[in-house]
């Protein structure tokens, strides 16, 4: 099983539609959860971090399901400005002095007119 | 509108050439990473350096040696890369507060790198 794993799309969705990316992960001990987002031939950026009681911003929600392993990024009326690749990035081996995330394969999102 | 600046944008070499991406942060964060990244992939960590001590290195290469000069930059040397070696090169930051906790990465907009 690989250490972080995401649907691979594309999702292809129009405007102003509700989209959902899961993202499952095997080490049960991580910790710290992340979504960032990343457009073409760009650097990725941070989108949102997930917290155990779930957080939103706006049109975007996320959740952590422990018992489960995995997280979820709701995505609501969706913009044109949305499209990218949206990367699910959690916690690996704890080095105690520094991060050593783990990047899913992402997700391309497409919104479309 | 990144605070983690990357130079070159852009560089292209032959297989015997030598060259150096170069990476500066001002945030005061104390952990500094690269990254490689291969179209459609996700990145894939290189190197850590945290109190500008080499944490980790993921087992790269030796034709790639990172230099952490002090805690706002970071280099990477590049000596006979392969023409596989071609992706984008990201550099990133983030505060390590230590006592375990992973945080949130800040990135640099990247080099693209193409051996030739």
């Amino acid at each position: 099983r690989k250490e972080v794993e995401q649907d691979p799309g594309p999702f292809n969705v129009p405007e102003g539609a509700t989209v959902a990316f899961n993202c499952t992960y095997s080490n049960s001990a991580s910790q710290s959860f992340f979504w960032y987002r990343q457009d073409c031939r760009k650097e990725p950026k941070l989108l949102m971090s997930v917290y155990s009681s779930g957080n939103e911003d706006g049109r975007f929600t996320a959740q952590l399901n422990r018992a489960s392993q995995y997280i979820s990024l709701l995505i609501r009326d969706s913009k044109l400005s949305d499209s990218a690749t949206y990367l699910c990035v959690v916690d690996g081996l704890n080095t105690g002095t520094a991060s050593k995330l783990t990047f899913g394969t992402g997700t391309r999102l497409q919104v479309t007119l | 509108d990144t605070e983690v600046t990357q130079t070159p944008k852009h560089l292209v070499m032959g297989m015997t050439n030598k060259k150096s991406l170069k990476c500066e942060q001002h945030m005061g964060h104390r952990a500094m990473y690269w990254y490689k990244q291969k179209a459609k992939k996700p990145p894939e960590l290189m190197f850590v350096y945290s109190y500008e001590k080499l944490s980790i290195n993921e087992s790269v290469p030796s034709r790639f040696s990172p230099e952490c000069p002090n805690s706002s930059l970071l280099n990477l040397h590049l000596h006979a890369l392969q023409p596989e070696d071609s992706a984008l090169y990201l550099c990133a930051s983030s505060q390590d507060q230590g006592g375990g906790t992973n945080e949130k990465l800040f990135f640099g907009s990247g080099t693209q790198l193409s051996v030739l």
